[in-house]
């Protein structure tokens, strides 16, 4: 069944980067997959659609600071030179045949 | 600029019925797929419903499947979603969200609180 997991949280200090992992389901490494940021007490932000190979392409605005990558079954986004407004919520999500599923998301605290 | 606005959110007792809906613009309605997604209190996000781009497609998770009807007016430039025999666990707020075609959301609205309760 495919399904995404995520890590619950994650930090890093103003200024580092970070890596999130999303993991696909066995059977399903060649998925491609979209990344989301959430602010606190707003709707989701569409960031990047990631491609297998590590192609991808970014929604309207998002800076060059955030990028994605791929490994297998595990997508990546890095964020780099990390600001304190990117303290969010970040949710993967995938999709089969009109069917969407959405990882458990990883909340992202930057110290 | 793309915009999609949710409204008909609100109370209702167990049992009861809403209907939500997403006003689109800033792009060619009928030239994308929609769909409905959901966050209940303090949870992650759960994808409810999509329909195709013509509107003759639909598709509904298990624990919607039989209650809720998602819907399209493309002379109104508008997104549905009928919520009928609504229980607790559907308390929630409901984004209704752009796709392509049935692949990654590009565009979500800013959603609207379903609360059932008694």
């Amino acid at each position: 069944q495919l399904a995404l997991t995520q890590s619950p949280s994650a930090s890093a200090s103003l200024g580092a980067s970070v890596k999130l992992t999303c993991t696909l389901s066995s059977g399903h490494s060649n998925y491609a997959i979209a990344w989301h940021q959430q602010l606190p007490e707003k709707g989701p932000r569409f960031l990047m659609y990631l491609n297998s190979d590590g192609s991808h392409n970014k929604g309207d605005g998002i800076p060059d600071r955030f990028s994605g990558s791929s490994s297998g079954a595990e997508r990546y986004l890095t964020i780099s030179s990390l600001q304190s407004e990117d303290e969010a919520d970040y949710f993967c999500q995938t999709w089969i045949t009109g069917i969407q599923v959405f990882g458990g998301g990883t909340k992202l605290t930057v110290l | 600029e793309v915009q999609l606005l949710e409204s008909g959110g609100g109370l209702v007792q167990p049992g009861g019925s809403l209907r939500l809906s997403c006003a689109a613009s800033g792009f060619t309605f009928s030239s994308n797929a929609m769909s409905w997604v959901r966050q209940a209190p303090g949870k992650g996000l759960e994808w409810v419903s999509a329909i195709s781009r013509s509107g003759y497609s639909t598709y509904y998770a298990e624990s919607v499947k039989g209650r809720f009807t998602i819907s399209r007016d493309i002379s109104k430039n508008t997104l549905y979603l009928q919520m009928d025999s609504l229980r607790a666990d559907d308390t929630a707020v409901y984004y209704c969200g752009r796709s392509p075609d049935f692949d990654w959301l590009d565009y979500w609205g800013q959603g609207t609180l379903v609360t059932v309760s008694s």
